[in-house]
């Protein structure tokens, strides 16, 4: 396993168009995290899953977000209806249970670009 | 609430310490991260620390933590060229994944 990995690593798109994401996480780790990065900024929690449950979701995840863990494994994240405040990096992580000493892992990320 | 800063820049010369602070505000954290971020990347995990713990070591990174104050370190000792990055600290509380500050730009100069 080498770790969480993400795809696109870099998305260019139109005002108005929708954009998916995909996330891997690490087989054995059941929680997966979903945050966004601004210029900047550190990371802003947007949701996450346990298993194939989404337990928690921030504010900052409008109505025009869309997350799916549907076995469990993988997770997608959709933006419909893009808009240029929108552009930033979006990372995911995955943990087993709660983090503890192994911390969270992250993958490189995907870069939005809303153009 | 949660809310967690730290300065923005620092430089130091190589072969140096680096002392990156920061403070949050949730005293019920349970662990405490340190994340870096090379320029167009994810982050790694350096270290952490369990909020029971003053102090932990590992290699060239001593993380300080003052719990009264609410206030965390992260010092490198002898800082290459190749520490440069930004410096993220988090808060785990346990209830919602990571809470992050703004990130400490470590500029290494040889």
């Amino acid at each position: 396993d080498t770790g969480v990995s993400q795809d696109p690593r870099h998305k260019i798109t139109k005002r108005g168009q929708n954009v998916t994401f995909r996330c891997d996480p690490i087989s054995e780790h059941n929680r997966l995290y979903w945050y966004r990065q601004t210029l900047g900024q550190g990371p802003e929690f947007l949701t996450y899953f346990q298993n194939e449950a989404q337990l928690e979701k921030s504010r900052l995840l409008s109505d025009r977000f869309s997350a799916e863990r549907p076995k469990g494994s993988f997770s997608t994240l959709e933006i419909q209806r893009t808009e240029q405040g929108d552009s930033a990096m979006y990372l995911c992580a995955s943990s087993n249970r709660a983090g503890g000493v192994y911390g969270y892992t992250f993958g490189s990320g995907t870069r939005l670009t809303v153009v | 609430g949660e809310d967690v800063e730290q300065s923005l820049f620092l430089s130091v010369r190589e072969g140096d310490s680096s002392v990156i602070n920061c403070t949050y505000t949730d005293s019920s954290s349970t662990y405490l991260y340190w994340y870096k971020q090379e320029p167009g990347a994810g982050l790694q995990l350096l270290t952490y620390i369990f909020s029971n713990m003053d102090m932990k070591q590992d290699q060239r990174l001593t993380v300080l933590l003052n719990k009264k104050d609410k206030h965390l370190s992260l010092r490198i000792a002898d800082t290459q060229t190749g520490d440069s990055a930004i410096y993220f600290c988090a808060e785990d509380t346990g209830r919602r994944a990571l809470t992050f500050g703004s990130g400490t730009r470590l500029q290494v100069q040889p």
